[in-house]
Order: structure tokens, then sequence, then C-alpha cells
């Protein structure tokens, strides 16, 4: 396994603007989540999917937020008309089939909106 | 998903066993008890899940009592390197999707 990967690592951006992470899953894993940690927080769930349907999606922050995984390999999460709050870490997870209860974490996005 | 509680802080000494607890006294019958970590800048890594029986893996072990409200993850031999932050989680394990609730954790210091 090479690993989840996302990018870019760091994005800093102006309030207002709109920002797109990208997520790659390892090979083969169905499922892939989002996650959002702020600064002394734990993660805290947004969206999953299982291949290229999206089954959860209640707990994004707002209608700002939105995520797509076309092809069921990687993912994008979007942020319109980014707002300060929306600093945070975005962490992305894959888990292969069966076996949900391991996911694998990649090593996040960090944003910082001034 | 039953809610957990974790003491916010710990140190062991190298070489040493960790022992971190954890309390979810409302768990239900079908909740599983999972432990993820979180080494500084890098995203959460699993260790271990069980149920009722205790469980031992090649990176810990878990104890869970046999009224299931608290479990204990040991590491055996820590090292420097298992200084993180340890998040012990209750949830449902089936096939609708894991969304894991991660609390505050326990952030373990390994001292030399």
């Amino acid at each position: 396994d090479t690993g989840v990967s996302q990018n870019p690592r760091h994005k800093i951006t102006k309030r207002g603007q709109n920002v797109t992470f990208r997520c790659d899953p390892i090979s083969e894993h169905n499922r892939l989540y989002w996650y959002r940690q702020t600064l002394g927080q734990g993660p805290e769930f947004l969206t999953y999917f299982q291949n290229e349907a999206q089954l959860e999606k209640s707990r994004l922050l707002s209608d700002r937020f939105s995520a797509e995984r076309p092809k069921g390999s990687f993912s994008t999460l979007e942020i319109q008309r980014t707002e300060q709050g929306d600093s945070a870490m975005y962490l992305c997870a894959s888990t292969r089939r069966g076996q949900d209860y391991e996911q694998y974490f990649g090593p996040g996005t960090r944003l910082t909106v001034t | 998903d039953a809610k957990t509680t974790q003491p916010t802080s710990m140190d062991c000494a190298e070489g040493r066993a960790a022992n971190l607890p954890c309390n979810h006294s409302t768990i239900s019958g079908n909740e599983y008890v999972y432990w993820y970590r979180q080494i500084h800048s890098q995203g959460p890594q699993y260790i271990i899940h069980g149920l009722k029986n205790n469980e031992t893996n090649e990176m810990a072990s878990l104890i869970i009592t046999e009224d299931r409200k608290s479990s204990t993850l040991i590491l055996p031999h820590a090292t420097l390197r298992d200084t993180a932050v340890y998040y012990c989680i209750v949830r449902l394990y089936n096939n609708a999707g894991n969304m894991l609730t991660f609390g505050g954790g326990t952030r373990l210091m390994v001292k030399p």
C-alpha cells in the first residue's frame, strides 16, 4: 500500500474564495471518508463515499461544502465562499471492503483562511 | 454512539508499559470499542478494536471489563515514537459506514 495521499498539504486563501482539496485513497479501497480537525480537537466526520455513491452528507457543515468521488477512485472536497472559521485540517481516510473498522488516514490538508 | 471519557494527559517512561484508560459506561451491547492514535502533524492511525473479549495485535492489547463499561489500551513497551494523542471511540459496527466520533483523547508523553 502506498498510503492515502492528499493535495495540497497546505492552502492559504482569502476569505470569500473557493478552494478544492483532493484525496487519493489506497488502491481498491471502496470507502472514502472526509473529516475536519480544528486545533486541539479530535477529527469531526463530514461525509463518506462507497465507491462513487455519497452515502452520508448530512454532517457537511453547510451548503458551502460539497464533495465528489466521480469514478469511485479519488475524491475532492470543495468549500465555496470560504470563511475564517473554515480554517482547519481536512483529513481523508479510506477503508478496504469488509474491513471498515480500520480507516487509513492521509496526512491532511491544512487550510488557512485570511 | 456512546460517550467516552479519557484522561487529558498521561506520562510514561520509555520501555515501560503504557496503560491508557477509557470510560464508556453507556455503551450498548452491539457497540465496539476502537482505539486510534494521532502522532503530531500526521493523520490518525488505527490501533485496535474489540467488542467484549480482550484483543491483542502487534501494536497493543485491549482489555475490556466484563460489564463493558470501561477499557484499557496497553502499549507493552512504550517508545518515544508512541508519544501521541490516543482516542477511544465507541461505535456500532455494521455495513452502513463507520463514521467515527473522536473526542478529546489522551495526550501520552513517553519520556526517556
